[in-house]
């Protein structure tokens, strides 16, 4: 079965040091993985998807087929990248749907 | 101009009752969802419609019951409340069959079952 595994549920750093948000995925096929994040009461926002290979608000995440991964990472953390973070898997059969892991809460300390 | 919006944004209701959470979007999307985050945060897939068709119900309560009027509105009805159904639902949506396509989400709806 497709699955989703964020292994942290939190992760606390200080200010300006490096974050890994950890992602595994097992999918039965291409997938196509997502970041999330959920700044706190507000709505889910796409971070980055992978066959952008972008960089957004710092963020990057490569997909690694060999170790079935897509972290997310950011070498300066900063106060306002606190939030949960999702990594999601796109089902690509008729359904389209989004499996979400469980979610790391990221919190930067100053 | 939200592109996916719900209502309301939060409800407290006794359990028993039925309430309902509206839906829509203005994104021209074909394909709409229902989620529910649970008081851990996690989040799963309740319900998805495209073109006003079912196409995924997951294993949910009979008393969950979504209805699509038009693919741009998709609105979920809760029969006979209980205590466990406090959680955040979010609505999203996104155009299928397009690689790459971002789903986007509503802001949530609060529901609190006293």
């Amino acid at each position: 079965a497709q699955r989703v595994t964020q292994p942290e549920k939190l992760l606390s750093v200080f200010k300006g040091a490096p974050v890994e948000l950890k992602c595994n995925y097992s999918y039965s096929g291409s997938p196509e993985l997502f970041w999330y994040v959920q700044y706190s009461r507000q709505r889910l926002q796409l971070l980055l998807r992978h066959i952008s290979r972008e960089s957004i608000k710092g963020f990057t995440a490569d997909l690694n087929k060999g170790e079935t991964s897509f972290h997310l990472k950011k070498p300066f953390a900063q106060e306002e990248d606190s939030a949960m973070y999702y990594c999601a898997l796109r089902e690509m059969d008729s359904s389209y749907k989004l499996i979400f892991g469980s979610g790391t809460r990221l919190l930067v300390r100053p | 101009d939200t592109a996916v919006s719900q209502t309301p944004k939060y409800l407290v209701t006794q359990m028993g009752n039925d309430k309902s959470i509206k839906c829509e979007q203005n994104l021209g999307h074909d394909t709409m969802y229902w989620y529910k985050q649970d008081s851990k945060k996690f989040l799963k897939i309740m319900f998805s419609y495209n073109n006003k068709e079912l196409i995924i119900n997951e294993t949910v309560p009979n008393r969950f019951s979504p209805k699509s009027p038009d693919k741009a509105h998709l609105n979920l009805h809760i029969n006979s409340l209980e205590l466990g159904d406090s959680a955040v639902y979010f609505c999203a949506s996104s155009q299928k069959n397009r690689v790459g396509n971002t789903i986007y989400f509503g802001e949530g709806s609060w529901l609190t079952v006293v």
